[in-house]
């Protein structure tokens, strides 16, 4: 099966910073567009922000956007707001299992 | 509007099961799947499994796969899932969640979470 890793696994920035976070699918054959990220804010359900790797949820701030194909993706955040502290998770749904990453933890 | 409600919380012991329901509302059971995710304490993610609502395939994930059992009552367009032989590991918070599409099957729409406390 193939397995997602987030880096870095926290990360602390200030608002207005430029804020970029990296998956990868462990295998070469990799996943295609079929990536999405969330974010979980502290005692919140997880909310899915982009999808097709980067295509931008409906209501979702534009200063998210995504990046990548096959193996290597990222998650932007163009100008860092303290309403975006949270933890922000990738998942591979190309088929099953639909494996999340660790995780990054998000602080300002 | 997208709904999906879940039962409330449980307090099981060791060895016991529990059954998590999901009432959806707003949109065409049978159209879309639904995946059960769990959060343990402080910890990230984990992808359950995934019931069709249209055919009733399965799809659950290998660590789970003899204990878990996935269920659609499509007259209530509810889905269930229980986990059997609980473990204090399987603390969690529950999560159901419907997949956005057919073409996109990232979870769109979440449960609000069920917790599943096991313990002595």
């Amino acid at each position: 099966d193939i397995q997602m890793t987030q880096s870095p696994s926290s990360l602390s920035s200030f608002v207005g910073d430029r804020v970029t976070i990296t998956c990868r699918a462990s295998q070469g054959v990799g996943i295609s567009n079929y990536l999405a990220w969330y974010q979980q804010k502290p005692g919140e359900v997880p909310k899915v922000l982009i999808y097709g790797a980067s295509t931008l949820q409906s209501g979702v701030p534009s200063r998210f956007s995504g990046s990548g194909y096959g193996t290597e993706f990222t998650l932007t955040i163009s100008s860092l707001q303290p309403e975006d502290v949270a933890t922000y998770y990738c998942q591979k749904y190309n088929r099953a299992p639909l494996s999340f990453g660790g995780g990054t933890k998000v602080e300002i | 509007q997208v709904q999906l409600v879940q039962s409330g919380a449980e307090v099981k012991k060791p060895g016991a099961s529990v059954k998590v329901s999901c009432k959806t509302s707003g949109y065409n059971f049978n159209k879309f799947g639904i995946n059960w995710v769990r959060q343990a304490p402080g910890q990230g993610l984990e992808w359950m499994g995934w019931i069709s609502t249209y055919n009733d395939n399965r799809n659950y994930a290998q660590n789970l796969q003899d204990r878990l059992v996935m269920t659609i009552d499509t007259s209530t367009s509810t889905a269930y899932m229980e986990l059997r032989s609980l473990i204090p590991d399987d603390t969690a918070v529950y999560y159901c969640a419907r997949e956005k599409s057919r073409e996109a099957f990232c979870f769109e729409f979440w449960g609000q979470g069920t917790q599943v406390t096991v313990s002595s």
